[in-house]
């Protein structure tokens, strides 16, 4: 079964610490995407990968990078974390920017 | 720009009865795709439906419906005969087949189905 595998379901982190969110897929996807869910504002586009070490800003990149070493593997950083980053981010990838998605389970990220 | 428009927040449906979850989008591609996601109280997004832009037919996928207007640029999700477990919130979004660019989503619909 297919897998895109996001390493925590819930984290809690002290303001300005810098986190880490991991993103693992194992379908050889070439494109990856981190996606940030508020109520009320759907899902927002944070930064999206379309191959090892490239980069795309989305439409709220503020605050975040991204890392891509490898194929497999697309990681979120929140340099220095703040309260208005609490969210649940969303990890996904595809064969086509454009086409379907798989996504993973979700970590819902408390900063106190 | 593209735009998805889902313009009910929450809704109710009785059990085993159809319900209706509202999509419009906007676009000036000729070729595009709709998706429509299911996202449970668990978190994770499920892909429920596709439909291209120039497919003819509606799509379906079991009790599920894509009902494709594109002239008025709608995409409505149907489900038949809800059931408990259908109780999500659910996302349409959009993709353009030219290019390169990432699905947008709109703001979801909750559906809360009851006993």
């Amino acid at each position: 079964d297919v897998k895109v595998t996001q390493s925590s379901r819930y984290l809690v982190k002290r303001t300005g610490e810098k986190v880490f969110l991991e993103c693992v897929q194992d379908m050889d996807h070439e494109n990856m995407f981190w996606y940030r869910q508020d109520p009320g504002l759907g899902l927002r586009l944070i930064y999206f990968s379309y191959d090892v070490k490239m980069k795309e800003k989305g439409d709220i990149p503020e605050g975040y990078s991204v890392s891509r070493e490898k194929k497999e593997r697309f990681s979120l950083i929140l340099e220095s974390a703040s309260t208005n980053q609490t969210s649940m981010y969303l990890c996904a990838s595809s064969l086509r920017v454009g086409g379907g998605y798989t996504f993973g389970s979700g970590t819902r990220l408390t900063v106190v | 720009a593209q735009k998805i428009t889902q313009t009910q927040p929450g809704m109710f449906v009785q059990e085993k009865e159809a319900v209706t979850l509202d999509c419009t989008y906007d676009t000036s591609d000729p070729s595009y795709g709709l998706f429509w996601y299911k996202q449970p109280s668990s978190g994770e997004m499920i892909f429920l439906i596709y439909q291209g832009s120039y497919d003819q037919q509606n799509a379906t996928e079991g009790r599920y419906s894509l009902n494709f207007q594109k002239a008025r640029k709608s995409a409505n999700l149907v489900i038949s005969a809800s059931q408990l477990g259908d109780s999500a919130m659910y996302f349409c979004a959009m993709s353009r087949n030219s290019g390169n660019t990432p699905l947008v989503f709109g703001k979801g619909t909750r559906l809360s189905v009851i006993a």
